[in-house]
């Protein structure tokens, strides 16, 4: 079956612009996360939903950044007033159940490289 | 706050070697531990996972160890391969007394390159 899915895999974008970065998950899948990659670093937790709400949002770094799940399925991760510090790569992951089960999984999609200049 | 760190930062190996890739966490409450592959430009493969009251998975030339009371974990790959040049992750799941359980925290990786 398909996996996690994100668009686009580039975005370049001008300083103080806004973006979007979109995350389908994998079918079926309730629970979906947000990391952010900086060069030369392992990937860091930003936001969590559970179905349609955002359990727990507390790793976006400041209130530019915002990301919605309406219909608990595809998810929007939305930053405004881009800085150059955003630049990194935005990783998606998805899975069936979350915090309720210690076996899960999370599976990643490959990442949307987002360009601040 | 949970930390985690990898050694070696990069490893450069000729075809066939047996190698380790080693991997620490500062804080033992974890629910699980996973070995992730990240090829340039893809997202994050998982490799294996090894739950607290495991000692060690196997897949195929993978084999992870836990070693949970001393915040250890090591990867072992065997009769290495170009195809395994990436860089290999490995990121730790908190118990529900350590935090919020889906969070997984990750360390920096160790980029491996298998020369033929």
């Amino acid at each position: 079956g398909a996996g996690v899915s994100q668009t686009p895999s580039n975005k370049v974008t001008e300083k103080g612009k806004y973006v979007e970065l979109r995350c389908d998950p994998i079918s079926g899948h309730t629970a979906l996360y947000w990391y952010r990659q900086s060069l030369g670093q392992g990937p860091e937790f930003l936001i969590y939903f559970q179905g349609t709400g955002a359990a727990d949002d507390s790793g976006l770094p400041n209130d530019r950044f915002f990301a919605v799940r309406p219909e608990g399925s595809v998810s929007t991760l939305k930053i405004q007033r881009t800085e150059r510090g955003d630049s990194a790569v935005y990783l998606c992951a998805s899975s069936l159940g979350g915090h309720r089960s210690s076996t899960d999984t999370q599976y990643f999609g490959p990442g949307t490289r987002l360009t601040v200049l | 706050k949970q930390e985690v760190t990898q050694i070696p930062a990069a490893l450069s190996v000729p075809e066939g070697e047996n190698l380790v890739l080693n991997c620490s966490f500062t804080d033992s409450a974890i629910y699980n531990l996973q070995w992730f592959r990240q090829d340039p430009g893809k997202g994050l493969t998982s490799l294996l996972l090894i739950q607290s009251s495991q000692r060690e998975q196997t897949s195929g030339r993978l084999n992870a160890s836990l070693d949970k009371s001393s915040g250890r974990s090591t990867l072992y790959i065997a009769a290495s391969q170009p195809g395994d040049s990436a860089t290999y992750l490995c990121a730790v799941k908190p118990g529900r007394s350590g935090g919020s359980n889906y969070k997984l925290t990750f360390g920096k990786g160790t980029l491996l390159t298998v020369n033929p």
